[in-house]
């Protein structure tokens, strides 16, 4: 199974909105609604924040969303925050009944 | 709230293998599904596999050879092994337990806090 493909880094100012894609295949991103979304400050375990394509976890800012078209997922963070500067990884389920990443993208607020 | 903890050597030689234990806490491992991912360093998440269903699994196809996931329900602990392990299995190895929203259970919605791995003679 192959990686999702994400950009590797993303930027923005503080308050802009900014969006991360996360491209697979009709094996996985485009076949099944099952995309999730971690952020991952440095040194500490990833944080769910997005699952399901467009679910939040309960506590999690409304300032993250998140969609789908065709074999693209994306995430948008509205409302850019120095907080939100971290890594962002995409992962979906596949035909294989195997869970599978994106490489990763970092973001920097600038 | 579930909290989870790994635990195992932080040093593993060359072709031995690795194993580790989550100790889970906050919950009964019989409840919920469970993962382990790992991290190289500087690199990106690898899914390495599911625990499910009393002790069913669901491993990465990469790995899958030389990968065992189980499960003991007296500890409420879970354990990855890896076999023949190489430099290419140094990594921050997690466990997490999976997150379910009516029948879709495929992503981790609560993480350890993660263990560095590194092999090397």
């Amino acid at each position: 199974q192959s990686a999702l493909t994400q950009p590797a880094s993303v930027s923005g100012s503080p308050g802009q909105p900014i969006t991360i894609s996360c491209i697979g295949t009709s094996s996985d991103v485009g076949l099944f609604d099952y995309v999730s979304w971690y952020q991952q400050h440095p040194g500490k375990a990833p944080k769910l924040i997005i699952y399901d394509v467009t679910n939040r976890p309960s506590g999690v800012s409304n300032r993250f969303s998140g969609s789908k078209s065709g074999n693209t997922a994306s995430l948008t963070i509205s409302g850019l925050r120095a907080e939100d500067e971290a890594a962002y990884y995409c992962s979906s389920f596949t035909t294989s009944s195997t869970l599978v990443f994106g490489g990763g993208t970092k973001l920097t607020v600038l | 709230q579930v909290q989870l903890q790994e635990s195992g050597p932080g040093l593993v030689k060359p072709s031995e293998t690795l194993s580790l234990t989550c100790t889970v806490s906050g919950g009964s491992i019989r409840t919920y599904y469970w993962s382990w991912i790992r991290q190289a360093p500087g690199k990106g998440l690898e899914w390495i596999g599911y625990l499910y269903n009393s002790g069913n699994t669901n491993l990465n196809p990469s790995l899958k050879s030389r990968v065992t996931i189980s499960e003991d329900t007296p500890k409420n602990q879970f354990s990855l092994k890896v076999t023949s392990v190489t430099a290419a299995d140094t990594a921050v190895y997690y466990c997490a337990r999976v997150h379910c929203s009516g029948t879709s259970c495929y992503s981790f919605g609560s993480w350890g806090q993660g263990t560095l791995v590194t092999v090397s003679s």
